[in-house]
């Protein structure tokens, strides 16, 4: 079974420009959430879907961060315009319905320069 | 609002040696709570998970209790080895699907 994949890895940017991770999935998985993961500390969630509805963006700034899951499968997840405090590990994590284990995709590396 | 702690931040030990790592949460309405670990540059592989109505998993080497009333997990690492050097991360799963991370202990295990 193919994990949770994640692209890019690696991002570099300069302050103000726009970024974009893309998150696809376990096949099946209704469950769909971004995490951001800043050095040293632990994931926090940032937005979670159920198949193409958001259930929680309590914790996104939604002054410059969008997220979307179209047709309940793959995600994508939007910054713009990036501040250097936003440089951290962005994770994408899925669940299969009546399920509780979450599984993790390798995370995509912001720096914002 | 749940908050979840973990002490410590970061553990060095020689090879061989039996290690704990502890956890701590503020709200017991928890649905089970789970160790992750996280190597660098990879995403988080959970380790175990022990429900809300059980003290203790084992998996291998690796032991996790919980005290839900007390608001505590401990994870055991027996006879650790290099191999195990990471991050171990704590969550616990709380309603509407969501889990609430710590923010980790760092392990080094010398050879």
């Amino acid at each position: 079974e193919a994990g949770v994949a994640q692209s890019p890895r690696y991002k570099i940017i300069e302050k103000r420009q726009s970024v974009a991770f893309w998150c696809n999935p376990i096949s099946g998985h209704a469950t769909l959430y971004w995490y951001q993961q800043i050095l040293g500390q632990g994931p926090k969630l940032l937005i979670q879907f159920q198949n193409n509805g958001v259930v929680d963006d309590s914790q996104l700034p939604k002054d410059r961060f969008s997220a979307e899951r179209l047709k309940g499968v793959d995600s994508t997840l939007k910054i713009q315009p990036a501040k250097l405090e936003d440089s951290a590990v962005y994770l994408c994590a899925s669940m299969a319905a009546g399920a509780e284990t979450q599984y993790f995709g390798p995370g995509t590396r912001l720096l914002v320069l | 609002k749940q908050e979840v702690t973990q002490i410590p931040a970061a553990l060095s030990v020689p090879e061989g040696e039996n290690l704990v790592l502890n956890c701590s949460f503020t709200d017991s309405a928890i649905y089970n709570l789970q160790w992750f670990r996280q190597d660098p540059g990879k995403g988080l592989t959970s380790l175990l998970l022990i429900q809300s109505s059980q003290r203790e998993q084992t998996s291998g080497r690796l032991n996790a209790s919980l005290d839900k009333s007390s608001g505590r997990s401990t994870l055991y690492i027996a006879a650790s080895q290099p191999g195990d050097s990471a991050t171990y991360l704590c969550a616990v799963f709380q309603g509407a699907q969501k889990l609430v991370f710590g923010q980790g202990t760092r392990l080094t295990i010398n050879p």
